[in-house]
């Protein structure tokens, strides 16, 4: 089975709200992680990715955290916009592995 | 984009045809991987390669085929297509940092 699933299988926000997406994995072992956009009829699209070394990361409008203690992944957006309405995943690549294993997705849908 | 094509786009076929779909890339990458992705399952790894002539099986392997005969092409062969290989097959390259990026996919109807 996967190791890396999603909370919440979709999640609904106002326009201009922060958006908490969330993720948890079980292989304590997993040294990397991804967080990948999909948007309808298109291939995912890389949105952010952290390390194990590491607590938080952060982009444009998008911030990754880790938490190893509880093996939790979270991908937060901020002031959500209606481009941003699409399907999320996590994904985790286990140390020494060239395989990333992802999770089922969560559908963010953003009302105007 | 990363500079990932796949061939074709859509394509609808019968059940014991045999299917080839196409991945190209642009950047000379080692890794190239092909993805499922079906409601409920998400994206599902069926083979991957490492190098010309070098590849592995994925989670869900059964009923497909690979070849990679040069690096910037990883072909997908269903010998005998089944109604079940109905899906939405996502071709990826890994860069050097391990970041997979994605080609715009393939949809297969297999009547």
């Amino acid at each position: 089975g996967e190791s890396v699933g999603l909370h919440l299988p979709t999640l609904s926000v106002q326009e201009g709200d922060n958006s908490i997406i969330n993720c948890a994995y079980s292989n304590s072992a997993s040294d990397y992680f991804i967080w990948y956009k999909q948007e309808s009829g298109k291939g995912p699209q890389f949105i952010i990715d952290i390390r194990s070394n590491m607590d938080k990361r952060q982009g444009q409008r998008v911030t990754v955290l880790l938490n190893k203690t509880v093996k939790h992944l979270s991908l937060q957006i901020a002031a959500t916009q209606p481009g941003d309405s699409a399907v999320y995943f996590c994904a985790e690549i286990k140390g020494g592995s060239e395989k990333l294993v992802f999770g089922k997705g969560t559908k963010l849908t953003v009302n105007p | 984009d990363a500079g990932i094509t796949q061939s074709p786009r859509h394509k609808v076929t019968e059940t014991g045809t045999p299917v080839t779909l196409r991945c190209h890339q642009t950047e000379n990458h080692r890794y190239m991987y092909w993805y499922r992705q079906d409601p409920g399952h998400g994206l599902r790894l069926i083979h991957y390669s490492y190098g010309v002539k070098d590849t592995d099986k994925g989670e869900v392997s059964d009923g497909y085929s690979v070849s990679r005969s040069k690096t910037e092409d990883f072909l997908l062969t269903l010998e005998s297509a089944t109604s079940s290989q109905t899906s939405v097959y996502f071709c990826a390259i890994m860069r050097a940092d391990e970041t997979q990026y994605f080609g715009p996919g393939t949809r297969l109807l297999v009547l």
